[in-house]
């Protein structure tokens, strides 16, 4: 079946702008993930959805961030007055049924750039 | 988690054994080892894990030694395929859904 997608696989902002990046998770998936990873580094968590409920938003780095699953399946995530720094790869990740011993599958990723 | 500790980069040549190795020499009894791998322009994706036993699957070996502070993942038939970044994970089940990512190791598979 169809992995994990994501969109735009590309996003060029200039800095201040409002983004949105999509996550459309494996179907079937209760659990939703978002990470970012900046160059030459690993992958950063930002927030963990079970069904439509944001079950651990611990690692969004501040208000300027939040993210929306209102059906349980698709995934928004939303970022305010972009700053450069926010220039990373946005991945999405799906796992079964949010068990931590799931296994999480990641989608290619957004790779947002603020000018 | 504990901390891990990984070599930033590795060659092997197509066709042998890939050997990685990961220091986790904090690591709590019920900390698992988990390793996944990074492909250019793709997502992380899982690789295997496992608690002190040696574990085996279709795509790689990982043996923990007795102490359990460190671990090898081993490709036993690299292939150019299997050029990526690996990561070495720890984790408890109860400490939450999130992975932690460190830097990890790009393997460079050479023809």
């Amino acid at each position: 079946g169809a992995g994990v997608s994501q969109t735009p696989s590309n996003k060029v902002t200039e800095k201040g702008k409002y983004v949105e990046l999509r996550c459309d998770p494996i179907s079937g998936h209760t659990a939703l993930y978002w990470y970012r990873q900046s160059l030459g580094q690993g992958p950063e968590f930002l927030i963990y959805f079970q069904g439509t409920g944001a079950a651990d938003d611990s690692g969004l780095p501040n208000d300027r961030f939040f993210a929306v699953r209102p059906e349980g399946s698709v995934s928004t995530l939303k970022i305010q007055r972009t700053e450069r720094g926010d220039s990373a790869v946005y991945l999405c990740a799906s796992s079964s049924s949010g068990l931590v011993t799931d296994t999480q599958y990641f989608g290619p990723g957004t790779r947002l750039t603020v000018l | 988690d504990a901390k891990t500790t990984q070599p930033p980069s590795m060659d092997c040549a197509e066709g042998r054994a890939a050997n990685l190795p990961c220091n986790h020499s904090t690591i709590s009894g019920n900390e698992y080892v988990y390793w996944y791998r990074q492909i250019h322009s793709q997502g992380p994706q899982y690789i295997i894990h496992g608690l002190k036993n040696n574990e085996t699957n279709e795509m790689a070996s990982l043996i923990i030694t007795e102490d359990r502070k460190s671990s090898t993942l081993i490709l036993p038939h690299a292939t150019l395929r299997d050029t990526a970044v690996y990561y070495c994970i720890v984790r408890a089940h109860d400490a939450g859904n999130m992975l932690t990512f460190g830097g990890g190791t790009r393997l460079m598979v050479k023809p």
